[in-house]
């Protein structure tokens, strides 16, 4: 079974500086992939970045960017430059290869201020 | 926007009640899965519809059912609702099994009461 975990329940950060949302996974499967969303209080779940198992570099997709450490199972999201429009809830989830499913995480609550 | 839609937005049913959800999945998508999100936690699979077929389901008591029709929107239907079905369902769709293009529609925050 898939499982993330991830152990900020909420992080502050000035606006425009770089802020690190962490996730560990743990899986057996040698095929997955990991995702971050991002949820604002409007409750739609955003896809922001994606990384397979198997990808040799790290995903970056605009200001976000992964920090994908396959032997410590860990997946980090990095937000460079953060915006007010960054203040949500992100989650990071975890699809095993051939399966249906996306094993969430409980997020992780990020405020940005002024 | 992704292009999915959810109705209603917001419902309020009282215990023992049924309860049907539906999804317009985006342009081109066949698949269609849900989730259901408590307070304060990540979503959780329920199950997921591939071209009108179900092809997987998580940890969910029968009463929690599906149907994916023809033009692949979809239903969710809750029978015998009880006070922990309160949440916000969340269905997303793909096209195939592609993950990373997987998109969440805004969701239905149902209040059992």
């Amino acid at each position: 079974a898939q499982k993330i975990t991830q152990t900020q329940p909420g992080m502050f950060v000035q606006e425009k500086e770089a802020v690190t949302l962490d996730c560990t996974y743990d899986t057996s499967d040698p095929s997955y992939g990991l995702f971050w969303y991002k949820q604002p209080s409007s409750g739609e779940m955003i896809f922001l970045i994606y990384q397979g198992s198997y990808d040799q570099q790290n995903a970056t997709e605009g200001r976000y960017s992964l920090n994908f450490q396959k032997a410590r199972k860990s997946a980090n999201l990095v937000i460079s430059a953060s915006q007010l429009g960054d203040s949500a809830m992100y989650f990071c989830a975890i699809h095993r290869g051939g399966s249906e499913k996306l094993v969430f995480g409980k997020g992780t609550k990020l405020t940005v201020n002024p | 926007e992704t292009g999915v839609t959810q109705s209603p937005t917001h419902l309020i049913k009282t215990r023992g009640q049924q309860v049907t959800l539906r999804c317009s999945s985006q342009s081109g998508h066949n698949t269609v899965s849900w989730y259901q999100q408590a307070l304060g936690q990540g979503p959780q699979f329920i199950f997921q519809y591939y071209r009108e077929e179900e092809n997987g389901r998580g940890n969910f008591p029968p009463r929690f059912s599906g149907l994916q029709f023809p033009n692949y929107s979809s239903e969710l239907n809750v029978n015998a609702l009880e006070l922990d079905d309160s949440a916000l369902y969340l269905c997303a769709s793909s096209s195939g099994l592609e993950y990373y293009e997987q998109y969440f529609g805004p969701g239905t925050r149902l209040t059992v009461t």
